[in-house]
Protein backbone atom coordinates (compact mmCIF):
# COMPACT_ATOMS: atom_id res chain seq x y z
CA UNK A 1 0.00 0.00 0.00
CA UNK A 2 1.20 3.50 -0.73
CA UNK A 3 3.18 5.21 2.47
CA UNK A 4 4.22 8.34 2.58
CA UNK A 5 6.22 8.96 6.22
CA UNK A 6 7.57 12.29 7.21
CA UNK A 7 10.30 12.78 9.64
CA UNK A 8 12.58 15.62 10.33
CA UNK A 9 10.54 18.21 12.47
CA UNK A 10 11.32 19.53 15.54
CA UNK A 11 11.77 23.06 17.73
CA UNK A 12 14.44 24.87 15.83
CA UNK A 13 15.50 28.72 16.75
CA UNK A 14 14.66 31.75 14.36
CA UNK A 15 17.33 32.16 11.59
CA UNK A 16 18.38 28.05 11.81
CA UNK A 17 18.14 25.21 9.51
CA UNK A 18 16.14 21.98 9.55
CA UNK A 19 16.18 19.36 6.43
CA UNK A 20 12.90 17.41 5.91
CA UNK A 21 12.39 13.84 4.58
CA UNK A 22 9.35 11.75 2.90
CA UNK A 23 10.08 8.32 2.93
CA UNK A 24 7.91 6.45 0.20
CA UNK A 25 6.85 3.28 0.05
CA UNK A 26 4.30 1.21 -2.38
CA UNK A 27 4.64 2.69 -5.50
CA UNK A 28 6.69 3.80 -8.19
CA UNK A 29 8.28 7.30 -6.79
CA UNK A 30 10.29 8.13 -10.00
CA UNK A 31 6.96 8.22 -11.71
CA UNK A 32 5.37 10.78 -9.45
CA UNK A 33 5.60 14.73 -9.23
CA UNK A 34 5.83 15.75 -5.09
CA UNK A 35 4.67 18.17 -3.08
CA UNK A 36 5.18 19.73 0.08
CA UNK A 37 1.87 21.56 1.60
CA UNK A 38 1.95 22.95 5.23
CA UNK A 39 -0.54 23.92 7.79
CA UNK A 40 0.31 26.54 10.64
CA UNK A 41 -1.56 25.79 14.14
CA UNK A 42 -5.59 25.78 13.17
CA UNK A 43 -5.05 27.58 9.84
CA UNK A 44 -5.56 26.46 6.57
CA UNK A 45 -3.56 24.69 3.48
CA UNK A 46 -0.39 25.81 1.54
CA UNK A 47 1.24 24.89 -0.98
CA UNK A 48 5.12 25.69 -0.12
CA UNK A 49 6.99 23.53 -3.20
CA UNK A 50 6.57 20.67 -5.87
CA UNK A 51 9.24 19.22 -7.70
CA UNK A 52 9.04 16.92 -11.20
CA UNK A 53 8.68 13.81 -11.06
CA UNK A 54 12.36 13.39 -12.19
CA UNK A 55 13.90 16.08 -10.14
CA UNK A 56 13.96 18.61 -13.09
CA UNK A 57 12.15 21.27 -12.10
CA UNK A 58 10.89 23.24 -8.97
CA UNK A 59 8.42 25.74 -7.48
CA UNK A 60 7.96 27.25 -4.45
CA UNK A 61 5.38 29.30 -2.88
CA UNK A 62 6.86 33.15 -2.77
CA UNK A 63 6.69 32.74 1.32
CA UNK A 64 9.70 30.55 0.90
CA UNK A 65 11.46 31.17 -2.27
CA UNK A 66 15.17 31.69 -1.84
CA UNK A 67 15.45 29.93 1.88
CA UNK A 68 13.63 26.26 1.30
CA UNK A 69 14.83 23.78 -1.20
CA UNK A 70 13.09 20.86 -1.94
CA UNK A 71 15.03 17.93 -3.45
CA UNK A 72 14.41 13.99 -4.34
CA UNK A 73 16.53 11.34 -4.58
CA UNK A 74 14.38 8.27 -6.65
CA UNK A 75 17.07 5.79 -5.66
CA UNK A 76 16.18 6.07 -2.11
CA UNK A 77 12.49 6.69 -2.35
CA UNK A 78 13.02 9.74 -0.27
CA UNK A 79 11.62 13.62 -0.61
CA UNK A 80 13.39 16.66 1.00
CA UNK A 81 12.53 19.83 2.14
CA UNK A 82 15.52 22.10 3.47
CA UNK A 83 14.80 24.96 4.89
CA UNK A 84 17.01 27.95 5.55
CA UNK A 85 16.88 31.03 7.82
CA UNK A 86 13.20 30.26 9.52
CA UNK A 87 10.95 32.59 10.74
CA UNK A 88 8.07 31.78 13.13
CA UNK A 89 5.88 31.72 11.10
CA UNK A 90 7.10 29.21 9.23
CA UNK A 91 5.56 27.05 12.14
CA UNK A 92 3.86 24.45 10.95
CA UNK A 93 2.47 20.51 10.21
CA UNK A 94 4.64 19.95 6.58
CA UNK A 95 3.04 17.33 4.32
CA UNK A 96 4.36 15.54 1.77
CA UNK A 97 1.74 14.78 -0.95
CA UNK A 98 1.53 12.67 -4.35
CA UNK A 99 0.60 13.74 -7.71
CA UNK A 100 0.72 12.19 -11.18
CA UNK A 101 3.70 12.38 -13.24
CA UNK A 102 3.27 15.66 -15.05
CA UNK A 103 1.79 16.99 -11.67
CA UNK A 104 -1.87 17.86 -13.02
CA UNK A 105 -3.94 16.34 -10.13
CA UNK A 106 -5.34 16.13 -6.90
CA UNK A 107 -2.81 15.20 -4.08
CA UNK A 108 -4.13 11.20 -3.45
CA UNK A 109 -2.12 10.27 -0.80
CA UNK A 110 -0.29 12.28 2.23
CA UNK A 111 1.88 11.57 5.00
CA UNK A 112 0.75 12.03 8.65
CA UNK A 113 2.95 15.40 8.67
CA UNK A 114 6.11 16.33 10.65
CA UNK A 115 5.93 19.40 13.13
CA UNK A 116 8.20 22.69 12.89
CA UNK A 117 8.35 24.85 15.65
CA UNK A 118 10.08 27.66 15.24
CA UNK A 119 10.48 29.33 18.20
CA UNK A 120 13.42 31.30 20.81
CA UNK B 1 -3.08 33.63 -8.43
CA UNK B 2 -6.40 31.96 -8.00
CA UNK B 3 -8.33 32.60 -5.04
CA UNK B 4 -10.89 30.13 -3.50
CA UNK B 5 -13.38 31.08 -1.10
CA UNK B 6 -15.42 28.80 0.63
CA UNK B 7 -18.83 29.23 2.45
CA UNK B 8 -20.26 29.09 4.95
CA UNK B 9 -17.15 29.21 7.52
CA UNK B 10 -18.97 26.77 10.02
CA UNK B 11 -22.04 25.03 8.95
CA UNK B 12 -24.02 22.83 12.15
CA UNK B 13 -26.52 20.49 11.25
CA UNK B 14 -27.26 17.07 12.71
CA UNK B 15 -26.60 13.28 11.67
CA UNK B 16 -28.59 12.36 8.80
CA UNK B 17 -28.95 16.09 7.47
CA UNK B 18 -27.75 17.28 4.27
CA UNK B 19 -24.81 19.24 4.01
CA UNK B 20 -24.03 21.76 0.91
CA UNK B 21 -20.64 23.51 1.03
CA UNK B 22 -19.70 25.68 -1.78
CA UNK B 23 -16.34 26.91 -3.13
CA UNK B 24 -16.19 30.14 -5.34
CA UNK B 25 -13.07 30.70 -7.58
CA UNK B 26 -11.69 34.41 -8.44
CA UNK B 27 -12.07 32.71 -12.17
CA UNK B 28 -12.32 30.31 -13.72
CA UNK B 29 -10.89 27.00 -13.23
CA UNK B 30 -9.15 25.22 -15.70
CA UNK B 31 -10.62 21.85 -17.02
CA UNK B 32 -12.24 21.31 -14.13
CA UNK B 33 -9.48 20.59 -12.12
CA UNK B 34 -11.41 21.08 -8.39
CA UNK B 35 -10.75 18.32 -5.61
CA UNK B 36 -12.09 18.59 -2.33
CA UNK B 37 -10.22 16.82 0.94
CA UNK B 38 -11.84 16.30 4.34
CA UNK B 39 -9.59 16.79 6.88
CA UNK B 40 -10.05 15.52 10.41
CA UNK B 41 -8.55 17.07 13.78
CA UNK B 42 -5.10 15.15 14.43
CA UNK B 43 -4.95 13.97 10.83
CA UNK B 44 -3.82 14.51 7.49
CA UNK B 45 -6.18 15.67 4.80
CA UNK B 46 -8.08 12.51 2.50
CA UNK B 47 -8.66 13.39 -1.05
CA UNK B 48 -12.76 12.98 -1.45
CA UNK B 49 -13.40 14.46 -5.07
CA UNK B 50 -11.29 15.04 -7.99
CA UNK B 51 -11.77 16.71 -11.23
CA UNK B 52 -14.72 18.81 -9.90
CA UNK B 53 -17.25 15.26 -9.77
CA UNK B 54 -14.97 12.23 -9.13
CA UNK B 55 -14.97 10.45 -6.29
CA UNK B 56 -12.03 8.62 -5.20
CA UNK B 57 -11.32 5.94 -4.28
CA UNK B 58 -12.92 4.34 -1.11
CA UNK B 59 -14.98 7.22 -1.08
CA UNK B 60 -18.65 6.26 0.14
CA UNK B 61 -21.42 7.72 -2.50
CA UNK B 62 -23.35 10.14 -0.38
CA UNK B 63 -20.68 12.36 -1.01
CA UNK B 64 -20.97 14.30 -4.38
CA UNK B 65 -19.56 17.25 -5.98
CA UNK B 66 -20.57 19.42 -8.71
CA UNK B 67 -19.73 22.63 -10.66
CA UNK B 68 -17.97 23.97 -13.63
CA UNK B 69 -15.89 27.18 -14.40
CA UNK B 70 -16.02 29.51 -10.79
CA UNK B 71 -18.26 27.79 -8.69
CA UNK B 72 -18.00 24.28 -7.06
CA UNK B 73 -20.14 22.42 -4.94
CA UNK B 74 -19.73 19.48 -2.13
CA UNK B 75 -22.54 17.81 -0.82
CA UNK B 76 -23.01 15.32 1.85
CA UNK B 77 -26.09 13.27 1.32
CA UNK B 78 -27.05 12.22 4.87
CA UNK B 79 -24.25 13.13 7.16
CA UNK B 80 -22.89 10.46 9.35
CA UNK B 81 -21.06 10.56 12.91
CA UNK B 82 -17.66 10.49 11.00
CA UNK B 83 -18.39 12.76 8.74
CA UNK B 84 -17.58 16.00 10.86
CA UNK B 85 -14.98 17.94 9.98
CA UNK B 86 -13.45 20.83 8.21
CA UNK B 87 -13.59 20.10 4.14
CA UNK B 88 -11.24 21.98 1.83
CA UNK B 89 -11.51 22.66 -2.05
CA UNK B 90 -8.29 23.17 -4.16
CA UNK B 91 -7.83 24.11 -7.66
CA UNK B 92 -4.76 22.68 -9.50
CA UNK B 93 -5.43 23.66 -12.83
CA UNK B 94 -3.38 26.99 -12.42
CA UNK B 95 -0.73 26.38 -9.82
CA UNK B 96 -2.46 25.25 -6.85
CA UNK B 97 -4.18 26.88 -4.61
CA UNK B 98 -6.70 25.66 -1.65
CA UNK B 99 -9.53 27.87 0.01
CA UNK B 100 -9.90 28.35 3.49
CA UNK B 101 -12.42 25.58 4.97
CA UNK B 102 -15.24 25.16 5.97
CA UNK B 103 -16.00 23.45 9.30
CA UNK B 104 -19.01 21.03 9.87
CA UNK B 105 -19.85 20.87 13.29
CA UNK B 106 -22.49 19.10 15.14
CA UNK B 107 -25.65 20.76 16.40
Amino acid sequence: QVQLVESGGGVVQPGRSLRLSCAASGFTFSNYAMHWVRQAPGKGLERVAVIAYDGSNEHYADSVKGRFTISRDNSKNTLYLQMHSLRTDDTAVYYCARTNWNDVGPYDYWGQGTLVTVSS
Amino acid sequence: EIVLTQSPGTLSLSPGERATLSCRASQSVYGRYLAWYQQKRGQAPRLLIYGASSRATGIPDRFSGSGSGTDFTLTISRLEPEDFAVYYCQQYGSSRTFGQGTKVEIK
